[in-house]
């Protein structure tokens, strides 16, 4: 069963910085590519990175370029999100994901619980 | 940018009635790159559609995905009480890579 648990989140001020991780397990960790996805309290759903399974494409929502870095361990099967200069509109539920190869049409097949990123003074 | 307008905003139906939503891009896309998901209160989204027709392992039949260029259409046979919903239909392959629409509720 593919599992992606998400921690790291939590209360940040303004200017901060926080480190989201994401475990997974239940498929070969390096064939797939992943996502990270926000959604703030009561919105929509919004992409903020791509990481493909060896780290040699990434790419990243304007929201978050520059200030967000994607990356991941394969060896410990994570995948992690640096987010630095925070915002109080950074504020949300993040999600990391599994992205489905081409005959899923790379759409967004599991997905993880979600952690609480608080950005507050 | 693709933008994707779902509508209507909210659909206010009973259980057994028939649910019909719309997702509409701002140009054309691939038919194999829309997506459709649903999201219960305090739950991550859930796969539903891929390839605008495809259902996700494990997803009933009375889901059903149509549609091809701009318009694209998700349809709940006969609701079910636990089908009340936000569901959002998202893009890959414009700019940004990923989209979604604004989600449709599906409320009693």
């Amino acid at each position: 069963e593919v599992q992606l648990v998400e921690s790291g989140g939590g209360l940040v001020k303004p200017g901060g910085s926080l480190r989201l991780s994401c475990a997974a397990s239940g498929f070969t960790f390096s064939s797939y590519s992943l996502i990270w996805v926000r959604q703030a309290p009561g919105k929509g759903l919004e992409w903020l990175s791509s990481i493909s399974g060896s780290s040699n494409y990434i790419y990243y929502a304007d929201s978050v370029k520059g200030r967000f870095t994607i990356s991941r361990d394969n060896a410990k099967n994570s995948l992690y999100l640096q987010m630095n200069s925070l915002r109080a509109e950074d504020t949300a539920v993040y999600y990391c994901a599994r992205v489905g190869g081409d005959s899923y049409g790379y759409c967004f097949e599991n997905w993880g619980q979600g952690t609480l990123v608080t950005v507050s003074s | 940018e693709i933008v994707l307008t779902q509508s209507p905003g909210t659909l206010s139906l009973s259980p057994g009635e028939r649910a019909t939503l719309s997702c509409r891009a701002s140009q054309s896309i691939s038919s194999s790159y829309l997506a459709w998901y649903q999201q219960k209160p305090g739950q991550a989204p859930r796969l539903l559609i891929y390839g605008a027709s495809s259902r996700a392992t494990g997803i009933p039949d009375r889901f059903s995905g149509s549609g091809s260029g701009t318009d694209f259409t998700l349809t709940i046979s006969r609701l079910e009480p636990e089908d009340f919903a936000v569901y959002y239909c998202q893009q890959y392959g414009g700019s940004p890579l990923w989209t979604f629409g604004q989600g449709t509720k599906v409320e009693i």
